[in-house]
């Protein structure tokens, strides 16, 4: 059983690009959450998607959005990076939205 | 602002001891409450749930939830080198829009001394 997966494992970006982050769930899991973790954090909550909509979103702009294709994949999508957008980020699933969550290995984004 | 806290030491430990973590929350409606083990530069493990009052063991871990006292507890029996991680309390809060979210502290770092 596969569990939670995360492409790329590390991206390079320069300020002003846009990126494109992808997660598949734990199989039978419904529902797929983003966090963003800076280095010596906790994650921070960005959004939580359930039957392809966002469902919940933490305090993040507008430059972050995300998609939940039918097979329960998801996409986050960064627009206009900034240097402060360098994180590990971390997608989870469950099933259910605020029941037992399961991350995925990170992406660990750099914007130079 | 719901919020959960955990004091983010380091908390050492000699070899052998017991470990124990604290956290503590501020929505008395939370219904479930989570313990996940992240190693430096790894994502986050579930290592236990709990979601009633007492005590919940699982082989050196032990979970405590006081709901009256909005707080929880995860205690490592016999801790060994390989416990030394950041230990993330994460607990469910009912938003205004009718939904749960896993509100999650900051974590505690925890060193295991040989």
């Amino acid at each position: 059983d596969a569990g939670v997966t995360q492409s790329p494992t590390h991206l390079i970006k320069t300020r002003g690009q846009q990126v494109t982050l992808r997660c598949s769930p734990k199989s039978g899991h419904d529902t797929v959450s983003w966090y963003q973790q800076a280095l010596g954090q906790g994650p921070q909550f960005i959004f939580q998607y359930y039957e392809e909509e966002e469902r919940q979103r933490g305090n993040f702009p507008d430059r972050f959005s995300g998609h939940q294709f039918p097979n329960y994949s998801s996409e986050l999508n960064v627009n206009a990076l900034l240097l402060g957008d360098s994180a590990l980020y971390l997608c989870a699933s469950s099933l259910g939205g605020a029941n037992e969550q399961f991350f995925g290995p990170g992406t660990r984004l750099t914007v130079l | 602002q719901k919020e959960v806290e955990q004091n983010s030491g380091p908390l050492s430990v000699p070899e052998g001891a017991i470990a124990s973590l604290n956290c503590t929350y501020s929505d008395r409606v939370s219904q479930s409450f989570f313990w996940y083990r992240q190693y430096s530069g790894k994502s986050p493990e579930l290592i236990m749930s709990i979601y009633s009052n007492g005590d919940k063991e699982d082989g050196r871990f032990t979970a405590q939830l006081n709901k009256a006292s909005q707080y929880v507890s995860l205690l490592i029996r016999d801790s060994q080198p390989s416990d030394s991680a950041t230990y993330l309390c994460a607990v469910n809060s009912y938003q205004v829009d009718s939904n749960y979210q896993l509100i999650w502290g900051a974590g505690t770092k925890l060193i295991i001394k040989p």
